[in-house]
């Protein structure tokens, strides 16, 4: 089955630095892989997504790097802010309905 | 913007009763979702919903387990008897204004089941 993992359960970094957060996943099939964030009590918000056919993929301030051949998925946060503290999990999918498979989250703290 | 909503925020029951969880999904989606996070834990697929039936479920998604969508709005996750084990926090997600390839899923904030 799919294995999804984290390499560093928390991540302490410092306000105005960037942030990059990894990502591993076992499954070669995979096709579609999400970033999300997760506020103390609330469900998990979309970040950026990545198609299998691209290695790379930019939004605001956020920067996903996809290397299928060692299969790993990065996450890049530009000038982390205090507001970027939080879980990030990544997800993976292998099929077309969507099942997500999701990483056990690294806990990103933002210090001043 | 458009969001997914669930109902309610905390429910609490008793062991062998049933408990249904409800869910708005995002209006114009086609493919609907429930995952479980117990406290600690993996986020974890339960079932995929999409033209009025399950798409796919995984192995948590037992005969206790059952879904609705029983008109034009809402997402229903009913749980016939509760057990223990059943404590967690369930979210509802919804994605896809197209009917084929991998969309964003957008979730809700979850319904924290306590099962005493």
């Amino acid at each position: 089955g799919e294995s999804v993992g984290l390499h560093l359960p928390t991540l302490s970094v410092q306000e105005g630095d960037n942030s990059i957060i990894n990502c591993a996943y076992s499954n070669s099939a995979s096709d579609y892989f999400i970033w999300y964030k997760q506020e103390s009590g609330k469900g998990p918000q979309f970040i950026i997504d990545i198609r299998s056919n691209m290695d790379k993929r930019q939004g605001q301030r956020v920067t996903v790097l996809l290397n299928k051949t060692v299969k790993h998925l990065s996450l890049q946060i530009a000038a982390t802010q205090p507001g970027d503290s939080a879980v990030y999990f990544c997800a993976v999918t292998t099929d077309s309905w969507g099942k997500l498979q999701f990483g056990a989250g690294t806990q990103v703290v933002v210090t001043p | 913007e458009p969001e997914v909503t669930q109902t309610p925020s905390h429910q609490v029951t008793q062991m062998g009763q049933e408990v249904i969880l409800r869910c708005v999904p995002i209006s114009n989606h086609l493919y609907f979702y429930w995952y479980r996070q117990i406290l600690g834990q993996k986020v974890e697929f339960l079932v995929s919903f999409y033209n009025n039936e399950i798409s796919e479920k995984s192995e948590i998604f037992d005969d206790q387990f059952s879904v609705e969508r029983p008109d034009g709005s809402n997402f229903t996750l009913k749980i016939r008897s509760t057990k223990l084990e059943d404590s967690a926090m369930y979210f509802c997600a919804s994605s896809g204004i197209r009917d084929r390839g991998n969309q964003p899923q957008h979730f809700g904030d979850g319904t924290r089941l306590s099962i005493l």
